[in-house]
């Protein structure tokens, strides 16, 4: 399994341009999840998925916009980039326990890193 | 505001010693917390959890401790090996409305172990 893939893995972008990045996974998990990873501030939760069709803000949504098609993918769309914008990015996926119960045990793809100049 | 938060950027420990990172959080209401380890270039990867009904749990080499009282939490990591040396995070999980987890994560140590 290949667990979970982003593409691409590098990408510059020049201000106001719009890119997309690409989450898949393949354990068959309900959630996904993207965050921003910046020096010194840990990972950020922008935008989560709890199911196929669903999506719902993080803590740093503004300026994102994310799309859940398929339950195997994660859309996060950038429409006008900004250089506050630049960061690491990483997708992650979890499964449910059962009833009532989430497990914190997130599975983290290698990241993307995005610079906006 | 809430936080979760290290108390060090930085640890050295020589191969072979104990290492013990700390981290604080400042929501009593907190009830879920899980440490992950980042090796440079790659993403987080899930160590150990701990729930707030215990005090201690154990993995392989690796011990979480979380005090309530005082809102601290610490991974031990026992015999620390070279391939030890990472970032590692404390989060604590706060599930968001209708499913999903939400992790906030502190800041981040970086361990060095030194040969």
């Amino acid at each position: 399994n290949a667990g979970v893939t982003q593409t691409p893995k590098f990408r510059v972008l020049k201000t106001g341009q719009s890119m997309t990045l690409l989450c898949a996974q393949d354990m068959n998990h309900e959630y996904m999840y993207w965050y921003r990873q910046d020096p010194g501030m840990g990972l950020r939760l922008i935008h989560y998925s709890v199911g196929e069709g669903t999506t719902a803000k993080g803590e740093v949504p503004d300026g994102y916009n994310v799309s859940r098609l398929k339950k195997q993918n994660f859309l996060l769309g950038l429409e006008s980039a900004a250089p506050s914008q630049t960061s690491v990015y990483f997708c992650a996926s979890s499964y449910v326990i059962g009833a009532g119960r989430n497990t914190g045990e997130l599975f983290f793809g290698e990241g993307s890193r995005l610079t906006v100049l | 505001g809430e936080s979760v938060g290290l108390h060090l950027p930085t640890l050295s420990v020589q191969e072979g010693d104990n290492s013990i990172i700390n981290c604080a959080y400042s929501n009593s209401a907190s009830d879920y917390f899980i440490w992950y380890k980042q090796e440079s270039g790659k993403g987080p990867q899930f160590i150990i959890d701990i729930r707030s009904n215990m005090d201690k749990r154990q993995g392989q080499r690796v011990t979480v401790l979380l005090n309530k009282t005082v809102k601290h939490l610490s991974l031990q990591i026992a015999a620390t090996q070279p391939g030890d040396s990472a970032v590692y995070f404390c989060a604590e999980n706060r599930e968001g409305s209708g499913g999903g987890n939400k992790l906030t994560f502190g800041t981040g140590t970086q361990l060095k172990v030194e040969l």
